[in-house]
This record gives C-alpha cells, sequence and structure tokens, in this order.
C-alpha cells in the first residue's frame, strides 16, 4: 500500500524558515518522480514544486522560486521542501504526492503550515 | 499560466442523479507527445484529494466505473451516471501538459 506521511509543520514568523518532510513507502521511490501541492484555507489546490526521480531536475512555481527547495533522499524514502523567507501567502495545507506520467497519483494527508506573527 | 475554469462551482443533487460538471482550459492540453494531461480528483470533506481519472477518459482502477470522463484540446467533462452518497465533495480538474500545473477552482457536489 502506497503511504505518504508529512511532517515538520506548524506555526512560524513571517521571513523564517521551516523544512517539511514526507517518508514514503509501499512503493520504490526511487523510480518516481514527487510533487509538493498545498492548499490554503479554504482555498483551492495550487501546485508548488516538482522533483525527478533521481532529483536531477526540479520545476518551481514562480511565486517560490528562489524561496523554496525541493529535494529528495532516496536511500531514506524521503522528499523534502526546505522554505524560506515565509510569507503570510504562504500559510497553507502542504501535500506531498507522487508525480507519475504528469498526474499525481498519490497524496499524503497534508501538513499545515501557518507564518503568522 | 493554464487557466482552468470549471463549471458549475456546486451541484445539489439526489442519490441516483446523473451529474455534469465542465472543465475548459485557457490553451490546448494536448501535448506534444500526443497525450492529454487532463485529469480529475476528488477532496471529500476534512480529507486530501484521490485520484478519479487522468489523460482525459481513463479511470483508475478503484474508481467505479459511474464515473466517465471526456473531452479535448480545450474542453472537458466529468460524468457520474448515478450519484451516490460516498461521490459528495469537490471535484478539480487540473492540467499537468504545461508548466505550472494548475488546478481549476472545484466543483462542489452536495447531496439534496
Amino acid at each position: 500500500e502506497v503511504q505518504l506521511v508529512e511532517s515538520g509543520g506548524g506555526l512560524v514568523q513571517p521571513g523564517r524558515s521551516m523544512k517539511l518532510s514526507c517518508a514514503a513507502s509501499g512503493f520504490t521511490f526511487s523510480n518516481y518522480g514527487m510533487a509538493w501541492v498545498r492548499q490554503a484555507p479554504t482555498k483551492g489546490l495550487e501546485w508548488v514544486a516538482t522533483i525527478s526521480y533521481d532529483g536531477s531536475s526540479t520545476y518551481y512555481r514562480d511565486s517560490v522560486k528562489g524561496r523554496f527547495t525541493i529535494s529528495r533522499d532516496n536511500a531514506k524514502s524521503t522528499l523534502y521542501l526546505q522554505m524560506n523567507s515565509l510569507r503570510s501567502e504562504d500559510t497553507a495545507t502542504y501535500y506531498c504526492t507522487r508525480e507519475y506520467r504528469y498526474n499525481f497519483d498519490y497524496w499524503g494527508q497534508g501538513v499545515m503550515v501557518t507564518v503568522s506573527s | 499560466d493554464v487557466v482552468m475554469t470549471q463549471t458549475p462551482v456546486s451541484l445539489s443533487l439526489a442519490i441516483g442523479q446523473p451529474a455534469s460538471i465542465s472543465c475548459k482550459s485557457s490553451q490546448s492540453l494536448l501535448g506534444t507527445s500526443g497525450k492529454t494531461f487532463l485529469n480529475w480528483i476528488l477532496q471529500r470533506p476534512g480529507q486530501s484529494p484521490k485520484r478519479l481519472i487522468y489523460q482525459v477518459s481513463k479511470l483508475y482502477s478503484e474508481v467505479p466505473d459511474r464515473f466517465s470522463g471526456s473531452g479535448s484540446e480545450t474542453e472537458f467533462t466529468l460524468k457520474i451516471s448515478r450519484v451516490e452518497a460516498e461521490d459528495l465533495g469537490v471535484y478539480y480538474c487540473w492540467q499537468g501538459t504545461h508548466f505550472p500545473y494548475t488546478f481549476g477552482a472545484g466543483t462542489k457536489l452536495e447531496l439534496k
């Protein structure tokens, strides 16, 4: 059974940093691209970043480019999202997703990030 | 960015009624591979999104066959032949053809 379990969220002040993790199990992690998708409170979904199966390629939405870094450790089957210079508009539930052929076929339960002073 | 426009915003239907959700994209979702990466997901209340349909019309194995997807280029439709209680939630279309990937605003299906 594919499982994606996010951790590392919470309350953080504007301008500070936070790192999210996603522990994957139930599939060969190193064979799949992975992504982060977020959802602001009572809002819709927004793609944040994608990383290729081997970590050699990364893609970001413009609003997080230069502030967020997606990475992975295939030996630990873990995906990361390092978020720097956080803004109030980054407040959202962040979902870890498995990406397969330009589709997100599995989603984690999500982790809440609140950026507020 | 590709804008995904879903209609209606909400649907209120009784069990057993059919449902239809439209999704239109601001540019063609036909990729250079010849495939169209238009997908549908369902977010039930209080849950994370779950996969439903990929590449316009392909159902995942666990999805009941009362669901169907159709369309091409810029116009797509999700249909439910007979709504059941477990179908309530917010349906999103989204495209994986162009970066950044973009989602529709969602269609909320409520039971009457």
